[in-house]
């Protein structure tokens, strides 16, 4: 069964600095991976989705990676803004859910960006 | 702007109620997801359709849940009846497949039961 982790639960830092957030996952045998983010009181928004065959996707000042071989995937935020402020989630869809599209998510990574 | 509209945003019930949660998907979009949310659990698969058919609701208590899709433009999550346990935000996504599978989440329904 695969488990999603995401630690630290909570990241403060001040505004302007880069960060990293962390998901880990334990069945490597995923089709892909997505980062979301979440709004208090909100949906969840698709970030970036990377493939299995990728290694990285960026947007703007987003850069997810992924490493397949050691369940591990990084969402690195540059020039961090308080606009940035959300909860960060990540989740897998696996090669064994091909035919169905369940994504398992991991518990996310409260981020508060100081001004 | 396309976006998956739920109703009601709030729903306060007691124990033992009927609950009714709406979902508009994305007109277009043919895959259609109920999540919950809690602090302790954090978000699962319910249930998920494609072309109005269930393709998955092993993550859903087939007691007292159901789900279905009268039509393409409604999806419905029913709980009867309800428990405090069912507190918690439920969310329906949709998407079309093909596209990445990228899902697109209404606002949710944050259902509290006393």
């Amino acid at each position: 069964k695969q488990e999603v982790t995401q630690i630290p639960a909570a990241l403060s830092v001040p505004e302007g600095e880069n960060l990293v957030l962390n998901c880990s996952f334990t069945d490597s045998a995923i089709y892909n991976l997505q980062w979301f983010r979440q709004d208090p009181g909100k949906g969840l928004t698709s970030l970036l989705l990377i493939q299995s065959s990728q290694r990285e996707q960026t947007s703007g000042r987003l850069n997810a990676s992924l490493d397949k071989s050691s369940g591990r995937s990084t969402l690195y935020i540059a020039a961090s803004q308080p606009g940035d402020s959300a909860t960060y989630l990540c989740a897998v869809r696996n090669i064994s859910n091909f035919g169905n599209e369940k994504l398992t998510f991991g518990t996310g990574t409260r981020l508060t960006i100081i001004p | 702007d396309a976006r998956v509209t739920q109703t009601p945003r709030h729903k306060v019930t007691e124990m033992g109620q009927e609950v009714t949660m709406r979902c508009q998907p994305i007109l277009g979009h043919n895959t259609v997801f109920w999540y919950r949310q809690t602090m302790m659990q954090g978000l699962e698969l319910l249930a998920y359709f494609r072309n109005r058919a269930p393709l998955d609701d092993s993550g859903m208590p087939k007691d007292r849940f159901s789900a279905e899709m009268p039509d393409a433009t409604l999806a419905t999550l029913k709980i009867q009846p309800s428990e405090p346990r069912d507190s918690a935000v439920y969310f329906c996504a949709s998407g079309f497949r093909g596209a990445k599978n990228i899902q697109y989440f209404g606002a949710g329904t944050r259902l509290s039961v006393l």
